[in-house]
């Protein structure tokens, strides 16, 4: 069973524009929903994460926003750079950081300058 | 810095061999580690849950006797793959959660290449 729907599977943006990743989960009992970054060759990092407590949580042009009654959280980069060209996992949990995490299929992003 | 260091990043071996991959939370205590294996621009599939202590849970499909865990301390999982065969090549990642600071982090990444 798949608890957790990533789209789109690949983005291409302009440098400066927005990207927007979407997830969808099914299971409620998640209570955390961090996003990931990953380059080639390399571990994924922890980008940003929300409580579902919050609708929205802001770093720098990093911003997630989250609709609890939908099941949905969404990744939004603002004036997108080269640089964050990378593939992007969600990847919600419940309970602890202790738990597993259950990563969405991932999104491509590129970012042409 | 890493929080979680993984060795070896890169390992090449014969087909038959066994390969082992360290995977030490650096500056905190993990009681918890977790294996992941990665195929190319695929997302992260959880291998197994590595108890200190104890044995491992395996996901289903993953085989015990071919990879296999220990997690000796509270620092330092080991993932060892028995009598490789070119098709465990893969990109094999670690992660650690700390609670204190409520992240889970992951490791670097090992890349396996089985001849």
């Amino acid at each position: 069973q798949q608890q957790v729907k990533q789209s789109p599977q690949s983005l291409i943006v302009q440098k400066g524009g927005i990207s927007i990743i979407n997830c969808a989960y099914e299971n409620t009992a998640f209570d955390y929903f961090p996003w990931y970054q990953q380059f080639p060759g390399k571990g994924p990092a922890l980008l940003i994460a929300i409580r579902p407590d919050v609708s929205e949580k802001k770093e720098g042009r990093f911003t997630i926003s989250f609709n609890k009654s939908a099941k949905q959280f969404s990744l939004h980069i603002m004036d997108s750079q080269p640089g964050d060209s990378a593939t992007y996992f969600c990847a919600p949990y419940s309970g602890s950081t202790l738990g597993r995490l259950y990563f969405g299929r991932g999104t491509q992003l590129t970012v042409w300058p | 810095g890493a929080v979680v260091s993984q060795h070896p990043s890169w390992v090449i071996c014969k087909s038959g061999t066994s390969v082992k991959i360290e995977c030490r939370s650096l500056d905190f205590q993990a009681t918890t580690m977790f294996w992941y294996r990665q195929f190319p621009k695929q997302s992260l599939m959880l291998m197994a849950t590595s108890n200190e202590g104890s044995k491992a849970t395996y996901e289903q499909g993953v085989e015990k006797d071919k990879f296999l865990i220990n997690h000796a301390s509270l620092t330092l999982s080991t993932l060892t793959v028995t009598s490789a065969h070119p098709e465990d090549s893969s990109f094999y990642i670690c992660s650690a959660g700390s609670l204190a600071k409520n992240i889970q982090y992951f490791g670097a990444g090992t890349r396996l290449s089985v001849l």
